[in-house]
């Protein structure tokens, strides 16, 4: 079965400070890894994503670290800001044909003034 | 360029009843699927189209099914609805690989009573 593992559940963070979050896959047959914010009310965003043959990929304050032998992902998120407060998911891709996304169960960010 | 939206945002039924879910993907976009978000199990693949076809299909009973017309929009039916149907149903809709970076719409909120 292709799972996703994601940790921590939540996680309150200071204004200025580093948000990491992490993900582990247990099957190899993944081939796209994206991260996703969610707002209450709002459908997910498409906010960072990376394929296994890179190991590291940034975007502004958001970074991506991919470690293939360990089947582990991770978003940092730097100098983290309260308009940063939402939901995270990482989601990972089957190799094949299909765009289905596996999604990890997700991480609560409050990030305190 | 306009967003993935679905209709309606909101939607209350009763047990026993049937559903129809509809989404109009990204311009461009050929391929478009559907998830399921609860606060139990997260976010659930239900199936994926891509020219008028399904390509996937994830863990869900014969209830759900969809279909996808020519000009790419597509729909969700739910039949003989349940109390554990009540969820938030995302659509999502992209390009095929290697550029598949999947957009999501806002959600159908479905509450069955």
């Amino acid at each position: 079965q292709q799972q996703v593992k994601q940790s921590p559940q939540s996680l309150i963070v200071q204004k200025g400070g580093i948000s990491i979050i992490n993900c582990a896959y247990e099957n190899t047959a993944f081939d796209y890894f994206p991260w996703y914010q969610q707002f209450p009310g709002k459908g997910p965003a498409l906010l960072i994503a990376i394929r296994p043959d890179v190991s590291e990929k940034k975007e502004g304050r958001f970074t991506i670290s991919f470690n293939k032998s360990a089947k582990q992902f991770s978003l940092h998120i730097m100098d983290s800001q309260p308009g940063d407060s939402a939901t995270y998911f990482c989601a990972a891709s089957p190799t094949g044909g299909s765009e289905k996304l596996v999604f990890g169960k997700g991480t609560k960010l409050t990030v305190n003034p | 360029k306009a967003g993935v939206t679905q209709t309606p945002r909101y939607l209350i039924k009763t047990r026993g009843q049937q559903v129809t879910l509809s989404c109009s993907p990204i311009s461009g976009h050929r391929s478009v699927s559907w998830y399921q978000q609860t606060p139990g199990q997260g976010l659930q693949f239900l199936f994926e189209y891509f020219s008028e076809t399904q390509r996937n299909k994830g863990n869900f009973p014969g209830r759900f099914s969809g279909r996808q017309f020519s000009n790419s929009r597509s729909e969700m039916n739910v039949s003989t609805l349940e109390l554990g149907d009540s969820a938030l149903y995302l659509c999502a809709s992209s390009l095929v690989r290697p550029n598949y970076e999947q957009y999501f719409g806002p959600g159908t909120r479905l509450t069955v009573t």
